[in-house]
């Protein structure tokens, strides 16, 4: 199985400022299609997980631009670029590439 | 608007099956382009895939090999629904229970409102 290994765990912001978390695969993740496939989900408190990124970089629909995914090898990051409270929750990555897909142990943001 | 209505018992008694059913509306469970998947979240495990089942040309089901032995995921498509069955359930098995639809890049794009299951006698 692929590992998923995220960081921090807690991250506590400032509204309007800026936030990074990281979630680095086992393997590579790249598709023969050329995309990776790595996605990002928020789990807002009380709530079901919503998906926010998928391969790697693109945004779901309805998801603000503030949010952003990027790859580097088998290193994700998603930031966001001004931090509001509504993003308050915990933050998961999950590799799509092979079954039994994997979650990272998820990134408390918390203002 | 794709959703995702989940329903079944939030106790289960160990030794028992676990039976929870996701009802589709918007969408197709026999849809080419989408896999229909449980996911189950408890502070111990975290989130954790525990199968789908897909229609390309014919109906594939695949499980995570941690509960291989014990689950069963079933497309039902006169009712356009999916279920999930758990045998032979222990305390470890207590969690909350997502029905997930996937799309573009395996994306789990769509999610059930969660049940609560707990195993207890």
């Amino acid at each position: 199985d692929i590992v998923m290994t995220q960081s921090p765990l807690s991250l506590p912001v400032t509204p309007g400022e800026p936030a990074s978390i990281s979630c680095r695969s086992s393997q590579s993740l790249l598709h023969s299609n050329g995309y990776n496939y790595l996605n990002w989900y928020l789990q807002k408190p009380g709530q079901s997980p919503q998906l926010l990124i998928y391969r790697g970089s693109y945004r779901a629909s309805g998801v603000p631009e503030r949010f952003s995914g990027s790859v580097s090898g088998t290193d994700f990051t998603l930031k966001i670029s001004r931090v509001e409270g509504e993003d308050v929750g915990a933050y998961y990555c999950m590799e799509a590439l092979q079954t039994p897909y994997t979650f990272g142990q998820g990134t408390k943001l918390e203002i | 608007q794709v959703q995702l209505q989940q329903s079944g018992p939030g106790l289960v008694k160990p030794s028992q099956t676990l039976s929870l059913t996701c009802a589709i509306s918007g969408d197709s469970v026999s849809d080419n382009n989408a896999a229909w998947n449980w996911v189950r979240q408890s502070p111990s495990r975290g989130l954790e895939w525990l199968g789908r089942t897909y229609y390309k040309s014919k109906w594939y089901n695949e499980y995570a090999v941690s509960v291989k032995s014990r689950v069963t995921v079933n497309p039902d498509t006169s009712k356009n629904q999916f279920s999930l069955q758990l045998n032979s359930v222990t305390p470890g098995d207590t969690a909350v229970y997502y029905c997930v639809r996937a799309t573009t890049g395996n994306a789990f794009d769509i999610w059930g409102q969660g049940t609560m299951v707990t195993v207890s006698s």
